[in-house]
């Protein structure tokens, strides 16, 4: 099992529409998770940042992190065209040296149709 | 503050050539990555320097050496490349070894 699975689409959906992109992970260290956007061409870009579980919202954005099933979550609402691109999770725990760096998912492609 | 930059843009090598993919950061960061993207396999680390003066190897490091040149530069040096380094390289500095910020990328094709 890797230690972190995330589905990678393509997930189509119409503008307007709410979105859930998930990922799971098994190691019950990882403290630190964050979501990336990708569009297409570039690099990733940081969309949000939570410490431990809970939920965080920005705008249009939820993360949620359940530690107790180790999965976390990303809802988007109001969908829009400009929102398709792929999304990364990653995380990690706390620690440094090679046990330090993020641990990423593979991403999920998400286009939104007008 | 232009963040993280990566030069070249892209680059066509053919077997055997070397080059060195240069990044740099503005952000007074400690730590800096590089990482390489291929279709369907995600993002792979190859190399990080988690401070300035230590460089330590990633999930694919065969192929590749790196410089951490000082507290702004991390350089990515392939010696002899083949054609399974055809990929997208990405660059990203962090505070400490937490929270990353990419640079656009690099797009290298080895023929």
């Amino acid at each position: 099992q890797k230690e972190v699975e995330q589905d990678p689409g393509p997930l189509s959906v119409p503008e307007g529409a709410i979105v859930s992109l998930n990922c799971t992970y098994s190691n019950s260290a990882f403290q630190y998770f964050m979501w990336y956007r990708q569009y297409s061409r570039k690099g990733p870009e940081l969309l949000m940042y939570t410490y431990s579980s809970g939920n965080k919202e920005d705008g249009r954005f939820t993360a949620q992190v359940d530690k107790s099933s180790k999965y976390i979550s990303l809802f988007i609402r109001d969908s829009q065209p400009s929102d398709s691109a792929t999304y990364l999770c990653a995380m990690k725990g706390n620690y440094g040296g090679s046990q330090g760096n993020l641990i990423f998912g593979k991403g999920t492609k998400l286009s939104v149709k007008p | 503050n232009a963040g993280v930059t990566q030069t070249p843009k892209f680059q066509v090598l053919k077997t055997g050539q070397s080059m060195t993919l240069q990044c740099a950061q503005d952000m007074n960061h400690n730590s800096m990555y590089w990482y390489r993207q291929d279709p369907g396999m995600g993002l792979r680390l190859i190399y990080y320097s988690a401070s300035e003066g230590t460089t330590d190897k990633g999930e694919v490091p065969n192929g590749y050496n790196v410089s951490r040149l000082n507290k702004r530069e991390f350089s990515l040096r392939l010696e002899s490349a083949a054609p399974s380094q055809t990929s997208v390289y990405f660059c990203a500095s962090s505070l400490f070894q937490d929270t990353q910020y990419f640079g656009p990328g690099t797009r290298l094709t080895v023929l």
